[in-house]
């Protein structure tokens, strides 16, 4: 069964230090990888998408993940963080590009001034 | 375009009642997601819908979750009776499709619950 685990519950950064949240994925098959992002009572809005095109993937708002297979992850960075970035971070996994997702537990971002 | 729309945002009620959630979707998509999160948790899929058939309900408590998507367009989620640890947001997604390109799930606000 897939499962994905994020580790850290809680990143806390300063305002334009790096940001990286881990994501760790387990998979019998080749998974599509997603990387969404939930500010406080608003849904969830994707950040990027793995689809097997490039194992380097770039997103919305300067956010970008890479696939490692070897490591079974899929790391979100950011070079530099904002105010404005401080939200709810969730990984998830998906067998194929239509298929239910299965999330991760979440990492909650606060950006300090 | 219009966003996917969820009625009410929030809801409290006591143990025992029974609540219904609606969603929805945007225009045109034909496939229409139900998800719980509970409070610490990442969301987890309820119910899947393909036009108004069901593709996957297998995580959906069926003694007291029930469903719908009538016409293939707007859908309601409903529990009865409901206990403490329904609380929860129950978030709707929808996609145009469900396998190819744009197939992107776009998820609504949610509906907070509170059972007392």
């Amino acid at each position: 069964a897939q499962s994905v685990t994020q580790l850290g519950s809680h990143v806390s950064v300063s305002e334009g230090a790096l940001v990286l949240l881990r994501c760790n994925y387990s998979s019998s098959v080749p998974p599509y990888l997603f990387w969404y992002v939930q500010y406080p009572n608003q849904g969830l809005q994707l950040l990027l998408k793995y689809t097997s095109a490039a194992t380097l993937v770039k997103g919305i708002n300067g956010f970008e993940a890479e696939f490692k297979k070897s490591e079974t992850s899929f790391h979100l960075t950011k070079p530099s963080a904002h105010m404005s970035d401080a939200a709810e971070y969730f990984c998830a996994v998906s067998e194929n590009q239509g298929g239910k997702l299965i999330f991760g537990q979440g990492t909650e971002l606060s950006v300090k001034p | 375009e219009a966003g996917v729309a969820q009625s009410p945002r929030y809801k409290i009620i006591e143990k025992r009642q029974s609540v219904a959630f609606w969603c929805n979707p945007i225009s045109g998509h034909a496939t229409l997601y139900w998800y719980q999160q509970i409070l610490g948790q990442g969301p987890k899929l309820l119910i899947q819908f393909q036009n108004n058939g069901v593709v996957d309900d297998s995580q959906l408590p069926k003694d007291r979750f029930s469903a719908e998507r009538l016409k293939g367009v707007d859908s309601t989620l409903k529990i009865q009776p409901a206990k403490l640890e329904d609380s929860a947001v129950y978030l709707c997604a929808s996609s145009l499709r469900t396998s190819g390109g744009r197939n992107e799930q776009f998820f609504g606000p949610g509906t907070r619950l509170t059972v007392l």
